[in-house]
């Protein structure tokens, strides 16, 4: 069936440094979303991409969906310690548009 | 900030007991999901609704039911919980938008405890 893939699990990062989590689908996604989860918290919807080739940004966050439309990364650049959380992604499934989920990427800010 | 609200938010209980957990959201979406979700961890669809009187299973297998009476109201009932249950749930809801769906809101959970 379709799986949505997502890597790293965890990235550990010195404050300053930049972070990039990696999702890649079994099949070709109408839509890919993001969501932010902090520790304790609930899913918190970021950006949705739909064209092939889209990069969006959000001030030090940028989103980048592939030509063929299977992948997507985040990439945050110097990382803060309010970036803290698990950031997933999520596409819809071709027969009844239900999101599946990658596992999510974890973001440890090193003390 | 969504319009999504779920009770209780903590809740201990013992083996055996039936339990209800409440969800409800004023935005009119047809669409609404319960996930588990282990802290930090990944979500797992458990029940899915297109609308009123629609209800669905997701991928994990779950000894819960649910129903939908009302478009706003999508409660979950255990009706026999066990330790395995100890869990976060979360509701969440989306809108049809032709074709597809808009993004999930997600209410706040409930941190579930068997004991």
């Amino acid at each position: 069936g379709q799986q949505v893939m997502q890597i790293p699990q965890y990235q550990h990062v010195q404050e300053g440094e930049d972070f990039t989590t990696y999702c890649n689908s079994s099949t070709t996604l109408s839509n890919i979303q993001w969501y932010k989860q902090r520790p304790g918290g609930h899913p918190v919807f970021l950006i949705q991409l739909v064209k092939s080739g889209e990069v969006k940004k959000q001030k030090r966050l940028t989103f980048q969906f592939g030509e063929a439309k299977k992948n997507s990364s985040l990439h945050i650049t110097a990382t803060q310690t309010t970036d803290v959380g698990t950031y997933f992604c999520a596409g819809p499934m071709d027969s009844n548009y239900q999101l599946i989920w990658g596992a999510g990427t974890k973001l440890i800010i090193k003390p | 900030e969504a319009d999504i609200y779920q009770t209780p938010r903590y809740l201990v209980i013992g083996t055996g007991k039936k339990i209800t957990l409440e969800c409800s959201q004023t935005m009119g979406h047809d669409k609404m999901y319960w996930y588990q979700q282990d802290p930090g961890m990944e979500l797992h669809l458990i029940h899915y609704s297109y609308g009123v009187n629609s209800t669905e299973k997701g991928d994990l297998s779950s000894e819960s039911t649910v129903s939908r009476i009302r478009t706003e109201h999508f409660p979950l009932t255990l009706e026999s919980a066990r330790p395995s249950h100890t869990s976060q749930y979360l509701c969440a809801s989306s809108a049809q938008q032709g074709w597809r769906y808009t993004e999930a809101f997600f209410g706040q959970g409930t941190r579930l405890t068997v004991v």
